[in-house]
């Protein structure tokens, strides 16, 4: 069975400080993976995704991805965090659709990011 | 193109009543999900469909039921509301059951109070 896990319930960060969001997985085979963020009150939007190629993925918002097969992980990071990045984020992995999975996402636990001025 | 929306946004239930959650999608998604949201849980998936008439069972279906009698709705049910359903529901729809890539659009969330 798939799972995520992050390991930060609570992360806090100076604006303007660089940021790195830890998720590891465990799926059986190529994972498609995802980073989702959602504002207080607000739906998930998606920040990124994984699914091949290149291990380093370019999102929105300036944030990136990087896939480390070895180690399992999927962190997401940002050079330079702005206020407006105060949120909780989201890691999932995705199951390949078709046979019984049918394209189903597993969610981690989130982590909430707090930005200090 | 108004994309995933959710009806209602907020509702106040007694112990024991019913309600439905409405899900309307206008993209033409073949998959449609419904997940709960509970703190430090991340995500749990309800039901989910695969297509219209077409319905299964995800991580945590007890105590709910679901309808789709038409491709851009997905209806989630409680016969019986209970404290413990207390939460915050989403719904998402996906396009394409072929294309693994495919992308979970997602709703603005309906939050849910059983007293």
């Amino acid at each position: 069975a798939q799972s995520v896990t992050q390991p930060d319930i609570h992360i806090t960060v100076s604006e303007g400080a660089s940021l790195e969001l830890r998720c590891n997985y465990s799926y059986g085979a190529t994972p498609y993976l995802f980073w989702y963020v959602q504002s207080p009150g607000q739906g998930l939007q998606l920040l990124l995704k994984y699914f091949s190629g290149d291990t380093l993925v370019q999102g929105i918002k300036g944030f990136e991805a990087e896939f480390k097969r070895s180690q399992s992980s999927f962190n997401l990071r940002k050079p330079s965090v702005h206020w407006s990045d105060a949120a909780e984020y989201f890691c999932a992995v995705g199951a390949r659709a078709g046979g019984t999975s049918y394209g189903k996402l597993t969610f981690g636990q989130g982590t909430i990011l707090t930005v200090h001025p | 193109n108004a994309g995933v929306t959710q009806t209602p946004k907020f509702r106040v239930l007694k112990t024991g009543q019913s309600m439905t959650l409405l899900c309307a999608q206008d993209m033409n998604h073949e998959y449609m999900y419904w997940y709960r949201q509970d703190p430090g849980m991340g995500l749990r998936l309800i039901h989910y469909s695969v297509g219209e008439g077409t319905t299964a069972k995800g991580e945590v279906p007890d105590g709910y039921n679901v309808s789709r009698l038409k491709k851009q709705n997905f209806l989630l049910g409680l016969e019986s509301a209970a404290p413990s359903q207390t939460s915050v529901y989403f719904c998402a729809s996906r396009k394409s059951p072929g294309l693994t890539q495919e992308t979970q659009y997602f709703g603005p969330g309906t939050r849910l109070l059983v007293l």
